[in-house]
């Protein structure tokens, strides 16, 4: 059974920086893509980033809005995803999901862990 | 960035009512379209992928279809465990963008 499971979420000041992981265990983590998609609190979800596979080199995408501010890893060893986050603004708050990507595309996210929550507040 | 403009953003209906939710996207994706459940709390789920091909273990009332920049969704017959967000989502080019979501709830 694929489970996804977050941490690392909290509130933390403007400008501050903050490091999300995403345990992930079911299926071999090194040969899927793995994503961030986040919900501002009333919004819908909004895509973060995404890293491939090994296999297809470990690229990273992100969207405009965190890019330069966020970065994402993955350490296959301990099946582990992380999003390393910095320079926090308020419109970041929201819940954050890791996803897995299917067999078949990097963008189809076919199981999400249940998120950890990020505020942004002084 | 493709755009994704999905409607009606609400909607209210009944156990056993066929629900249809749209979405339109800013330009031409070919097949490269997902839709997901969300209820409050809880993960995402992948429901549809690839525009019509139903994701493993979901109920086969669940479909979609479409082509070019116009895509549906369809609950044949709404059951009370699926009143829930629904999201379109299109996988065709980075950013992968979802449209606004779909609140189905109770009449």
């Amino acid at each position: 059974e694929v489970q996804l499971l977050e941490s690392g979420g909290g509130l933390v000041q403007p400008g501050g920086s903050l490091r999300l992981s995403c345990a992930a265990s079911g299926f071999t983590f090194s040969d899927y893509a793995m994503s961030w998609v986040r919900q501002a609190p009333g919004k819908g979800l909004e895509w973060v980033s995404s890293i491939s596979g090994s296999g297809s080199g470990g690229t990273t995408y992100y969207a405009d809005s965190v890019k330069g501010r966020f970065t994402i890893s993955r350490d296959s060893s301990k099946k582990t995803l992380y999003m390393y986050m910095n320079s926090l603004r308020a419109e970041d708050t929201a819940v954050y999901f890791c996803a897995k990507g299917s067999p078949y595309r990097v963008s189809e996210f076919d199981f999400w862990g249940q998120g950890t929550l990020v505020s942004v507040s002084s | 960035d493709i755009q994704m403009t999905q409607s009606p953003s609400s909607l209210s209906a009944s156990v056993g009512d066929r629900v249809t939710i749209t979405c339109r996207a800013s330009q031409s994706m070919g097949s490269y379209v997902n839709w997901y459940q969300h209820k409050p709390g809880k993960a995402p789920k992948l429901l549809i992928y690839a525009k019509s091909s139903v994701q493993s273990g979901v109920p086969s009332r669940f479909s979609g279809s479409g082509s070019g920049t116009d895509f549906t969704f369809t609950i044949s017959s709404l059951q009370p465990e699926d009143f829930a967000t629904y999201y379109c989502q299109q996988s065709y080019g980075s950013p992968w963008t979802f449209g606004q979501g779909t609140r189905v709830d109770i009449k």
